[in-house]
Protein backbone atom coordinates (compact mmCIF):
# COMPACT_ATOMS: atom_id res chain seq x y z
CA UNK A 1 0.00 0.00 0.00
CA UNK A 2 1.20 3.12 -1.22
CA UNK A 3 2.38 6.07 1.62
CA UNK A 4 1.29 9.80 1.54
CA UNK A 5 3.38 11.22 -1.39
CA UNK A 6 4.14 14.89 -1.37
CA UNK A 7 5.95 16.98 -4.01
CA UNK A 8 8.27 18.92 -3.97
CA UNK A 9 10.52 18.08 -0.92
CA UNK A 10 12.29 20.68 -1.22
CA UNK A 11 12.47 23.89 -2.34
CA UNK A 12 13.80 27.33 -2.69
CA UNK A 13 12.22 30.97 -3.09
CA UNK A 14 12.15 34.61 -2.70
CA UNK A 15 10.45 36.78 -0.51
CA UNK A 16 7.10 37.93 -2.65
CA UNK A 17 6.82 34.64 -4.37
CA UNK A 18 3.99 32.45 -4.10
CA UNK A 19 4.46 28.35 -3.95
CA UNK A 20 2.08 25.51 -4.33
CA UNK A 21 2.82 22.10 -2.37
CA UNK A 22 0.94 18.67 -3.46
CA UNK A 23 0.24 15.62 -1.42
CA UNK A 24 -1.39 12.32 -2.61
CA UNK A 25 -2.70 11.03 0.28
CA UNK A 26 -3.10 6.78 0.46
CA UNK A 27 -5.58 5.17 -1.57
CA UNK A 28 -8.87 4.76 0.24
CA UNK A 29 -8.17 7.89 2.81
CA UNK A 30 -10.55 10.98 2.55
CA UNK A 31 -8.76 13.44 4.79
CA UNK A 32 -5.94 15.38 4.26
CA UNK A 33 -4.30 17.47 6.89
CA UNK A 34 -1.61 20.05 6.63
CA UNK A 35 1.15 20.79 9.21
CA UNK A 36 3.85 23.04 9.56
CA UNK A 37 6.83 22.23 11.91
CA UNK A 38 9.46 24.85 12.86
CA UNK A 39 12.00 23.88 15.38
CA UNK A 40 10.31 26.96 17.55
CA UNK A 41 6.98 26.29 17.46
CA UNK A 42 6.20 22.29 16.78
CA UNK A 43 3.73 21.12 14.78
CA UNK A 44 1.46 23.62 13.78
CA UNK A 45 -1.78 22.95 12.14
CA UNK A 46 -2.66 24.66 8.76
CA UNK A 47 -5.82 23.44 7.64
CA UNK A 48 -7.98 19.81 7.42
CA UNK A 49 -9.65 18.69 4.17
CA UNK A 50 -12.26 15.91 3.63
CA UNK A 51 -14.13 14.72 0.57
CA UNK A 52 -13.27 18.36 -0.96
CA UNK A 53 -14.61 20.80 1.66
CA UNK A 54 -12.27 22.34 4.17
CA UNK A 55 -13.40 21.24 7.71
CA UNK A 56 -10.89 22.71 9.86
CA UNK A 57 -8.79 26.35 9.65
CA UNK A 58 -5.94 26.85 11.64
CA UNK A 59 -4.16 30.11 13.14
CA UNK A 60 -2.36 31.44 9.68
CA UNK A 61 -3.14 34.55 7.97
CA UNK A 62 -5.18 34.42 4.62
CA UNK A 63 -1.76 34.11 2.92
CA UNK A 64 -1.86 30.31 3.20
CA UNK A 65 -4.54 28.38 1.46
CA UNK A 66 -5.58 25.35 0.57
CA UNK A 67 -8.14 22.80 -1.89
CA UNK A 68 -8.98 19.47 -1.60
CA UNK A 69 -9.54 17.46 -5.23
CA UNK A 70 -12.32 14.63 -6.30
CA UNK A 71 -9.61 12.16 -5.89
CA UNK A 72 -8.44 13.34 -2.31
CA UNK A 73 -5.25 14.91 -3.42
CA UNK A 74 -5.06 18.11 -2.05
CA UNK A 75 -2.53 21.14 -2.54
CA UNK A 76 -1.91 24.36 -0.68
CA UNK A 77 -0.51 27.59 -1.73
CA UNK A 78 1.42 30.10 -0.31
CA UNK A 79 1.31 33.30 -1.53
CA UNK A 80 3.72 36.39 -0.68
CA UNK A 81 6.41 34.48 1.07
CA UNK A 82 7.79 36.01 4.14
CA UNK A 83 11.37 34.59 5.69
CA UNK A 84 9.18 33.23 8.31
CA UNK A 85 7.41 30.94 6.38
CA UNK A 86 10.91 29.07 5.96
CA UNK A 87 9.83 25.49 7.14
CA UNK A 88 8.90 21.95 6.86
CA UNK A 89 5.26 21.04 5.74
CA UNK A 90 3.72 18.01 6.59
CA UNK A 91 0.73 16.58 4.82
CA UNK A 92 -1.34 13.89 6.51
CA UNK A 93 -4.00 11.65 5.45
CA UNK A 94 -6.46 9.67 7.41
CA UNK A 95 -9.48 7.46 6.47
CA UNK A 96 -11.86 9.93 8.94
CA UNK A 97 -11.62 12.96 10.29
CA UNK A 98 -8.31 13.72 11.98
CA UNK A 99 -9.66 14.71 15.42
CA UNK A 100 -12.11 11.50 15.49
CA UNK A 101 -10.02 8.49 14.29
CA UNK A 102 -6.09 10.24 15.15
CA UNK A 103 -4.64 7.94 13.48
CA UNK A 104 -2.50 10.23 10.84
CA UNK A 105 0.01 8.83 7.91
CA UNK A 106 2.09 11.23 7.24
CA UNK A 107 4.05 12.30 4.51
CA UNK A 108 7.83 12.80 4.24
CA UNK A 109 7.37 16.73 4.18
CA UNK A 110 8.28 19.68 1.45
CA UNK A 111 10.98 21.97 3.04
CA UNK A 112 10.64 25.29 1.96
CA UNK A 113 13.12 27.93 2.34
CA UNK A 114 12.11 31.56 1.67
CA UNK A 115 15.38 33.54 0.98
CA UNK B 1 -1.59 29.06 27.91
CA UNK B 2 -1.33 26.58 25.07
CA UNK B 3 -3.61 24.20 24.05
CA UNK B 4 -0.99 20.83 24.52
CA UNK B 5 2.23 21.13 26.64
CA UNK B 6 4.83 19.13 26.78
CA UNK B 7 8.19 19.71 28.14
CA UNK B 8 10.90 20.15 25.45
CA UNK B 9 13.80 18.50 26.95
CA UNK B 10 15.99 16.78 26.56
CA UNK B 11 15.37 13.87 28.89
CA UNK B 12 18.11 11.88 29.12
CA UNK B 13 18.18 8.62 30.19
CA UNK B 14 20.65 5.34 30.35
CA UNK B 15 19.55 2.22 28.59
CA UNK B 16 17.06 -0.22 30.17
CA UNK B 17 15.75 2.75 32.80
CA UNK B 18 12.06 4.09 32.27
CA UNK B 19 11.66 6.94 30.58
CA UNK B 20 8.53 9.04 31.23
CA UNK B 21 7.09 11.57 29.28
CA UNK B 22 4.31 14.12 29.55
CA UNK B 23 1.70 16.05 27.98
CA UNK B 24 -1.36 18.08 29.95
CA UNK B 25 -3.76 20.02 27.62
CA UNK B 26 -6.07 22.84 28.30
CA UNK B 27 -9.76 21.58 26.73
CA UNK B 28 -11.78 20.01 29.75
CA UNK B 29 -13.62 18.07 26.90
CA UNK B 30 -10.63 16.23 25.17
CA UNK B 31 -11.90 12.75 24.11
CA UNK B 32 -8.85 11.38 22.84
CA UNK B 33 -5.04 10.94 23.15
CA UNK B 34 -2.53 10.09 20.71
CA UNK B 35 1.78 9.82 21.31
CA UNK B 36 3.52 9.91 17.94
CA UNK B 37 7.45 9.31 17.57
CA UNK B 38 9.41 11.13 15.15
CA UNK B 39 12.55 10.30 14.21
CA UNK B 40 15.82 13.31 13.33
CA UNK B 41 14.50 13.51 9.86
CA UNK B 42 11.78 11.63 9.25
CA UNK B 43 7.68 11.75 9.75
CA UNK B 44 5.87 11.06 12.92
CA UNK B 45 4.10 7.38 12.99
CA UNK B 46 1.47 7.26 15.84
CA UNK B 47 2.90 4.64 18.60
CA UNK B 48 -0.24 4.69 21.34
CA UNK B 49 -3.46 6.55 21.55
CA UNK B 50 -5.61 6.34 25.13
CA UNK B 51 -9.16 6.92 25.31
CA UNK B 52 -10.25 6.24 28.79
CA UNK B 53 -8.90 7.07 32.37
CA UNK B 54 -6.31 4.91 33.64
CA UNK B 55 -3.36 3.14 32.01
CA UNK B 56 -2.94 1.20 28.57
CA UNK B 57 -0.23 -1.24 27.92
CA UNK B 58 1.48 -2.19 24.62
CA UNK B 59 4.98 -4.03 24.71
CA UNK B 60 7.23 -1.40 26.38
CA UNK B 61 5.06 1.63 26.25
CA UNK B 62 2.12 2.84 28.57
CA UNK B 63 -0.05 5.25 28.13
CA UNK B 64 -1.30 6.78 30.83
CA UNK B 65 -4.46 9.32 30.88
CA UNK B 66 -5.83 11.22 33.57
CA UNK B 67 -8.81 13.45 32.39
CA UNK B 68 -10.08 15.36 36.02
CA UNK B 69 -5.87 16.50 35.83
CA UNK B 70 -5.84 17.18 32.37
CA UNK B 71 -3.08 15.23 32.41
CA UNK B 72 -1.62 12.56 29.58
CA UNK B 73 1.92 10.48 30.05
CA UNK B 74 4.01 8.08 28.57
CA UNK B 75 6.01 5.49 29.82
CA UNK B 76 8.84 3.44 27.84
CA UNK B 77 10.30 0.66 29.93
CA UNK B 78 13.66 -1.16 29.35
CA UNK B 79 14.47 2.26 27.26
CA UNK B 80 16.80 1.56 24.24
CA UNK B 81 19.00 4.06 22.21
CA UNK B 82 16.87 2.84 19.25
CA UNK B 83 13.87 4.92 21.50
CA UNK B 84 16.03 8.38 20.59
CA UNK B 85 13.19 10.48 19.17
CA UNK B 86 11.12 13.34 19.86
CA UNK B 87 7.79 12.45 21.11
CA UNK B 88 4.95 14.21 20.41
CA UNK B 89 1.70 14.28 22.31
CA UNK B 90 -2.10 15.18 20.06
CA UNK B 91 -5.24 15.85 21.74
CA UNK B 92 -8.32 16.53 19.47
CA UNK B 93 -10.52 19.52 20.19
CA UNK B 94 -14.08 18.60 21.61
CA UNK B 95 -14.99 22.00 20.45
CA UNK B 96 -13.49 22.04 16.55
CA UNK B 97 -12.61 18.55 15.89
CA UNK B 98 -9.01 19.54 15.27
CA UNK B 99 -6.04 17.33 15.94
CA UNK B 100 -3.21 19.41 18.05
CA UNK B 101 0.64 18.19 18.73
CA UNK B 102 2.17 19.59 21.90
CA UNK B 103 5.34 20.80 21.00
CA UNK B 104 7.55 17.33 21.82
CA UNK B 105 9.82 15.83 24.15
CA UNK B 106 13.30 14.83 22.81
CA UNK B 107 14.07 12.03 24.21
CA UNK B 108 17.76 10.39 24.60
CA UNK B 109 18.80 6.77 25.25
CA UNK B 110 22.32 6.61 26.81
CA UNK B 111 24.29 2.88 25.49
Amino acid sequence: KAGVTQTPRYLIKTRGQQVTLSCSPISGHRSVSWYQQTPGQGLQFLFEYFSETQRNKGNFPGRFSGRQFSNSRSEMNVSTLELGDSALYLCASSFGLAGATGELFFGEGSRLTVL
Amino acid sequence: QKEVEQNSGPLSVPEGAIASLNCTYSDRGSQSFFWYRQYSGKSPELIMFIYSNGDKEDGRFTAQLNKASQYVSLLIRDSQPSDSATYLCAVDSSNTGKLIFGQGTTLQVKP
